[in-house]
């Protein structure tokens, strides 16, 4: 379809081992949001992407946490030397710009065990 | 800076019942005021969003939000719950459009037969 793609839907790793999750955002889209809901939590901000403008990061919540967008498209976010308290589903949006909604990806569910 | 409290994490409305999920907002400045719903396994889908335009707001599925001032509030309603409602609800405010959103910690809907 022509939504947000999310994938893999569902990791289960070992703490301590590193993870990549990948998000399509929909064509033409030119903003990318990371966030990343824990259980009985709300959706807490990761990292935004504009465009080729330098993303903001002020929600990474450790150095473990790092996100690319290459050719202003796909990203990747990656988890180093994951831990238990970084399982929490992962969800990615895109919206046409910064002042258009945002649509979200169904998620990747992340379970560290 | 902004902020989202969503009062009542469970709600559970008889089917055909009103329904009434509260959302109050801190904003220094004029908000923009977003509902989104996730069903199972899914991302987020926006409901509706209030942009300053008119303070009543309608959006997909028969739900509607009032934004009021003087209350601080953008309480989502919908007049008759269908089984298909049960989902979990987001409201979310930012200041500069739609990126920078900051959410609330949602509120499951539960609709008893």
């Amino acid at each position: 379809g022509a939504g947000v793609s999310q994938s893999p839907s569902n990791k289960v790793t070992e703490k301590g081992k590193d993870v990549e999750l990948r998000c399509d955002p929909i064509s033409g889209h030119t903003a990318l949001y990371w966030y990343r809901q824990s259980l009985g939590q709300g959706l807490e901000f990761l990292i935004y992407f504009q465009g080729n403008s330098a993303p903001d990061k002020s929600g990474l919540p450790s150095d473990r946490f790092s996100a690319e967008r290459t050719g202003g498209s796909v990203s990747t976010l990656t988890i180093q030397r994951t831990q238990q308290e970084d399982s929490a589903v992962y969800l990615c949006a895109s919206s046409f710009n910064n002042n258009q909604p945002q649509h979200f990806g169904d998620g990747t569910r992340l379970s560290i065990l | 800076a902004q902020s989202v409290t969503q009062l009542g994490s469970h709600v559970s409305v008889s089917e055909g019942a009103l329904v009434l999920l509260r959302c109050n907002y801190s904003s220094s400045v004029p908000p923009y005021l977003f509902w989104y719903v996730q069903y199972p396994n899914q991302g987020l889908q926006l409901l509706l969003k209030y942009t300053s335009a008119a303070t009543l707001v309608k959006g997909i599925n028969g739900f509607e939000a009032e934004f009021k001032k003087s209350e601080t509030s953008f309480h989502l309603t919908k007049p008759s719950a269908h089984m298909s409602d049960a989902a979990e609800y987001f409201c979310a405010v930012s200041v500069d459009g739609a990126n920078n959103l900051f959410f609330g910690t949602g509120t499951r809907l539960t609709v008893i037969p």
